[in-house]
């Protein structure tokens, strides 16, 4: 299985900035795709983060808000832009295993903002 | 469409059995299990694919019935280590991508 990192694991910020989660996987992957889980609620797909090209966003998610990049195969970053308290969430990458179809999931970015 | 889980919670003592369902409305692909402790990421159980194949790792296994469109998780002589909460994602073959359910909370008690 894959091994996905994540940086930063929790951060506290404030309102009107921007923060940048990294998510680095340990063996080249398929997809990788950004969720959104609120405390005690289930897992949001924010978006799936394609190599080389625009990510494609889910209802309710956009590329201004959440810009993500994928430069490479093993590699990709979300941004949260212009932060308020609604953003403060767990933010976790997963990615598809190539050879299984199975999804891994990375530990979590913890981010509260104020 | 967001799968739908039942039961919503479930307490068991070490030693009973559960079954956890998962019902979509939609036609799917594969079926995703994932067990999430309390402040970590979800663990990956396993993948049912298309077909009707049902699944096993050691006293946890799955079923799948894509007719029906719907999966349900088995576990047997539950341990402590099972409690969590448990979460189906649900793919209808659009690249991978998982919808899941709102979650199957598990607590096994001594």
């Amino acid at each position: 299985s894959a091994v996905i990192s994540q940086k930063p694991s929790r951060d506290i910020c404030q309102r009107g900035t921007s923060l940048t989660i990294q998510c680095q996987v340990d063996s080249q992957v398929t997809m990788m795709f950004w969720y959104r889980q609120q405390p005690g609620q289930s897992l949001t797909l924010i978006a799936t983060a394609n190599q080389g090209s625009e990510a494609t966003y889910e209802s309710g998610f956009v590329i201004d808000k959440f810009p993500i990049s994928r430069p490479n195969l093993t590699f990709s970053t979300l941004t949260v832009s212009n932060m308020s308290p609604e953003d403060s969430s767990i933010y976790l990458c997963s990615a598809e295993s190539i050879s299984y179809n199975e999804q891994f999931f990375g530990p979590g970015t913890r981010l509260t903002v104020l | 469409q967001q799968p739908v889980q039942s039961p919503q919670a479930v307490i068991l003592r070490e030693g009973e059995d559960a079954v956890i369902n998962c019902s979509s409305s939609k036609a799917l692909y594969s079926v995703h299990w994932y067990r999430q402790k309390h402040g970590e990421a979800p663990v990956f159980l396993m993948i049912l694919l298309k077909g009707g194949e049902q699944k096993g790792h050691e006293k946890i296994s799955a079923s799948f019935n894509e007719k029906k469109q719907q999966s349900s998780l088995y576990l047997t002589a539950s341990q402590l280590s099972y409690s969590g909460t448990y979460f189906c994602g649900t793919e209808g073959g659009q690249g991978g991508k998982l919808i899941f359910g709102q979650g199957t909370e598990l607590s096994v008690k001594p």
